[in-house]
């Protein structure tokens, strides 16, 4: 059974930076095809994908966001971390990370997402 | 980026009827689009992939169809569960992109 678990800050104050972690399991980021993406969805509104990393460590990013993100994975902890800088108010959104495939980017399963809020 | 334009925004049925949500991209994504299912605090869960490839464990009321800018997420006979809010997504172009979502409420 694949599960994903985000883990990170419930409050950030602005200016700071967002440091998330996924666990995941059931997979593993060394096996080929496999890989683990973030996608975020403010209160109300619909989800916006901001990064994704495969198993041979290529990354993509939203190049809306790019210059704020920066993705990594332990493939030994079964861990992908996203880094988010310079956070903000309208980055209130509940996180999430998603299995995807490679060449596929179908976003299956998801974890159950974790509430950031961005305040002073 | 591609901007995914879903109709209607809500979608007021009964149980038992038909409910056909609409996704339409501001350019073709071949067949390359997916559907999400959204219940009040819980994450999305995939049904529908390639436009029309049910994802494993998804009810057979759930179908997908459509090509190139204009898609369809039929449910043929709403269950009370099926109440919820969907969302397409694309995977054609760089970033990736979701669509506004239609709620679908029960009248």
């Amino acid at each position: 059974q694949v599960t994903l678990r985000e883990s990170g800050p419930a409050l950030v104050r602005p200016t700071q930076t967002l440091t998330l972690t996924c666990t995941f399991s059931g997979f593993s980021l060394s096996t080929g095809g496999m890989c683990v993406s973030w996608i975020r969805q403010p209160p109300g509104k619909a989800p916006e994908w901001l990064a994704l990393i495969n198993w041979d460590d290529d990354k993509y990013y939203n190049r809306y966001l790019r210059t704020r993100l920066t993705i990594s994975k332990d493939t030994s902890k079964n861990q992908v971390v996203l880094i988010m800088t310079n956070m903000d108010p309208v980055d209130t959104a509940t996180y999430y990370c998603a299995r995807a495939h490679y060449g596929e980017y179908w976003f299956d399963p998801w974890g159950q997402g974790t509430l950031v809020t961005v305040s002073s | 980026e591609i901007v995914l334009t879903q109709s209607p925004a809500t979608l007021s049925l009964s149980p038992g009827e038909r409910a056909t949500l609409s996704c339409r991209a501001s350019q073709s994504l071949a067949g390359y689009l997916a559907w999400y299912q959204q219940k009040p605090g819980q994450a999305p869960r995939l049904l529908i992939y390639d436009a029309s490839s049910r994802a494993t464990g998804i009810p057979g009321r759930f179908s997908g169809s459509g090509f190139g800018t204009d898609f369809t997420l039929t449910i043929s006979s709403l269950e009370i569960e099926d109440f919820a809010v969907y969302y397409c997504q694309q995977r054609s172009d760089w970033p990736i992109t979701f669509g506004q979502g239609t709620r679908v409420e029960i009248k």
